[in-house]
């Protein structure tokens, strides 16, 4: 069956490093990854999708990393921030067409200042 | 983008009984989904709510148990029905705007069950 795994499930880092959070997945073949923002109390929120025919993608202070061979995908926050401390789920999608998407478990991110 | 309205935004319910969820969205939009956040824990998809059509159930989830209407292209509703405290957890909508693959989701919805 599909399985999405995230590195870790929290990550601790000093403010103005660079965060670095995984996510493995086996047993798919996405045409797309995305990867998501969630606050505590709040739905997630979108930040970056990357195509399996893309490499890198860049938004500012944040890139995302595709290998579809080793089917892992890779989130950098440069220069982090304690307003970047957050909840990251990526979220593989668009097998076989289908418009539903499946999540991670999830990397909670606290920046210390 | 989509703003997506749900509410309740959180309820305590007796054992045994049901809870109906509204998702409202301010524009017209194909795909729905609805999730269920457990305390601590990822998203799981219980079902993608077809406008016009049934919805179509992720293993595990059953139509009896969590029946979906979805009447028009901005409305949708999620019931739990014979609530049991397993039932606790944040149950979310979420809409696929454009070419679907971008999720807007709403603030969720905190259920616990005594």
């Amino acid at each position: 069956s599909q399985k999405i795994e995230q590195n870790s499930e929290a990550l601790n880092i000093q403010e103005g490093k660079t965060a670095t959070l995984t996510c493995n997945y086996t047993n798919y073949s996405p045409a797309y990854l995305q990867w998501y923002r969630q606050d505590p109390g709040r739905g997630p929120v979108f930040l970056l999708l990357i195509r399996e025919n893309e490499k890198e993608k860049r938004k500012e202070r944040l890139k995302v990393t595709f290998d579809t061979t080793l089917k892992q995908s890779l989130f950098h926050i440069t220069a982090s921030q304690p307003a970047d401390s957050a909840t990251y789920l990526c979220a593989p999608g668009g097998q076989t067409g289908a418009n539903n998407l499946f999540f991670g478990t999830g990397t909670r991110l606290t920046v210390i200042p | 983008s989509a703003v997506i309205s749900q509410k309740p935004s959180r309820d305590i319910c007796q054992r045994g009984t049901s809870l109906t969820i509204q998702c409202q969205v301010d524009s017209q939009v194909t795909m729905m989904f609805w999730y269920r956040q457990q305390p601590g824990q990822s998203l799981t998809l219980i079902a993608t709510a077809n406008q016009g059509s049934e919805a179509t159930y992720e293993s595990g989830f059953v139509i009896d148990k969590f029946p979906i209407s979805r009447p028009n292209l901005t409305f949708s509703t999620l019931t739990v029905s014979n609530m049991s405290p397993e039932d606790s957890s944040i149950y979310l909508c979420s809409a696929g705007v454009g070419a679907h693959e971008k999720l807007f989701f709403g603030s969720g919805t905190q259920l616990s069950v005594l």
